[in-house]
């Protein structure tokens, strides 16, 4: 069976500094991936995604970016993390080529706090 | 304004209800995803369906295509049932709505 785990579950870091969280997927191979953001009371919104290794596409604008060194294996990164990083970030994969009808498979979340 | 809204935003009900969240989309879409994100965040897909009605266990999905309409029930809810409902919808993306808070009382 396939499983997505995301770490660190929950980071406070101070404004400034670097940012790096890690998603793996396991039983699978060449999943599409997924970075969202959660804002409190908005809905999910899409960072970046990948459909395959050192692709990646970029949906917003900002301070952060997305690297997929292997297969099954997605990172967000920032070099510099701002007080409006804070957040509730998700990692997500679904089935390469049928991405459009495909169900997505979301990982545990990980709570920013930046002060 | 959203590609994808629901209502109610927020939703109490006492334990035994019939609970129904409301999904309108406004773009061409493949499927349609509910999803339950509990108190700690995690995510889990509950339903993916094209047409028609599905079910698993006390919950029941429908969509209908012609009205760009979706709905969630749940029957005889329980405190278990708590947490915040995710109407996404697919089309060249994944469009999300902003969820619905739901809380079971005892």
């Amino acid at each position: 069976s396939q499983t997505i785990h995301q770490w660190p579950a929950t980071l406070v870091q101070p404004v400034g500094s670097p940012l790096s969280l890690e998603c793996t997927v396991e039983g699978t191979s060449n999943p599409n991936l997924y970075w969202y953001r959660q804002a409190a009371g908005r809905g999910l919104q899409l960072l970046f995604y990948s459909v395959g290794i050192g692709q990646i596409s970029s949906e917003v604008p900002q301070n952060l970016s997305a690297s997929r060194p292997q297969d099954r294996q997605f990172i967000l990164s920032s070099k510099k993390l701002l007080l409006s990083d804070s957040g509730f970030y998700l990692c997500a994969w679904s089935r390469s080529g049928t991405s459009e009808a495909g169900e997505l498979f979301f990982g545990e979340g990980s709570r920013l706090t930046v002060l | 304004k959203n590609e994808v809204e629901q209502s109610p935003q927020n939703l109490t009900a006492q334990e035994g209800e019939f609970i129904t969240i409301n999904c309108s989309y406004s773009v061409g879409i493949s499927a349609l995803h509910w999803l339950q994100q509990h108190p700690g965040g995690g995510i889990v897909s509950l339903f993916m369906l094209s047409s028609g009605k599905k079910k698993h266990g006390r919950l029941i999905a429908t969509i209908n295509i012609q009205e760009k309409h979706s709905s969630l029930h749940i029957t005889a809810s329980h405190p278990r049932d708590s947490a915040v409902y995710i109407c996404a919808a697919t089309g060249n993306q994944f469009y999300f709505g902003t969820g619905t808070s739901l809380t079971v009382i005892p």
